[in-house]
């Protein structure tokens, strides 16, 4: 069965660091693309990034970039987000998805999600 | 950066009925690059279509996609009350610049 599990939310202050993970199962990691969206509470569905699957080409979102690094590790079958100088708006559940080809595209499956809080 | 626009914002119905549910394009989707997901309260988005049409695995054929271009929609025909959820769609036409509608909660009663 392919599952990805994300982990590494937390209550962090505004201004500081967090690293999220994401360990994938059940298909082979390294041929295909993953994505970290996220979701502020109450609201929408709001893509963050994407990775292809050897990890050579990086994508975000415009709101995301210098801020956020998003990486991988395909001998730990693991997907990371490293989020910087964080902001009371980036407090969101934060879900990992594998894409829905090698390419990436559409995102399927998802995970459950992991939630960030940024506040003093 | 294509915007994508779903209406209506909320929709109530009874089991039996069909829901429609469109998304509409800011430009022109390519190659008809478009998802729908499900996601019920306190569960992570599920996909239902991709390609604007193509059923995704274990899905029932209640759901169907159809549109291009700029117009699709989403169908669910005999409401069941476990449709009760937020429907999302998203366009991957420009990739990786992925972007999402605002959704569409559905409400079965």
């Amino acid at each position: 069965e392919v599952q990805v599990l994300e982990s590494g939310g937390d209550l962090v202050q505004p201004g500081g660091s967090l690293r999220l993970s994401c360990a994938a199962s059940g298909f082979t990691f390294s041929t295909y693309a993953m994505s970290w969206v996220r979701q502020a509470p109450g609201k929408g569905l709001e893509w963050v990034s994407s990775i292809s699957g050897s990890g050579g080409s990086t994508y975000y979102a415009d709101s995301m970039k210098g801020r956020f690094t998003v990486s991988r590790d395909n001998s730990r079958n693991t997907l990371y987000l490293h989020m910087n100088a964080l902001r009371a708006d980036d407090t969101a559940q934060y879900y990992c998805a594998k894409g829905g080809r090698a390419t990436g595209r559409f995102f399927d499956p998802w995970g459950q999600g992991t939630l960030v809080t940024v506040s003093s | 950066e294509i915007v994508l626009t779903q209406s209506p914002g909320t929709l109530s119905l009874s089991p039996g009925e069909r829901a429609t549910l469109s998304c509409r394009a800011s430009q022109s989707v390519s190659f008809n690059y478009l998802a729908w997901y499900q996601q019920k309260p306190g569960q992570a988005p599920r996909l239902l279509i991709y390609d604007a049409s193509s059923r995704a695995t274990g899905i029932p054929d209640r759901f169907s996609g159809s549109g291009s271009g700029t117009d699709f929609a989403l169908t669910i025909s005999r409401l069941e009350p476990e449709d009760s959820a937020v429907y999302y769609c998203q366009q991957y036409g420009i990739s990786p610049m992925y972007s999402f509608g605002q959704g569409t909660k559905l409400e079965i009663k």
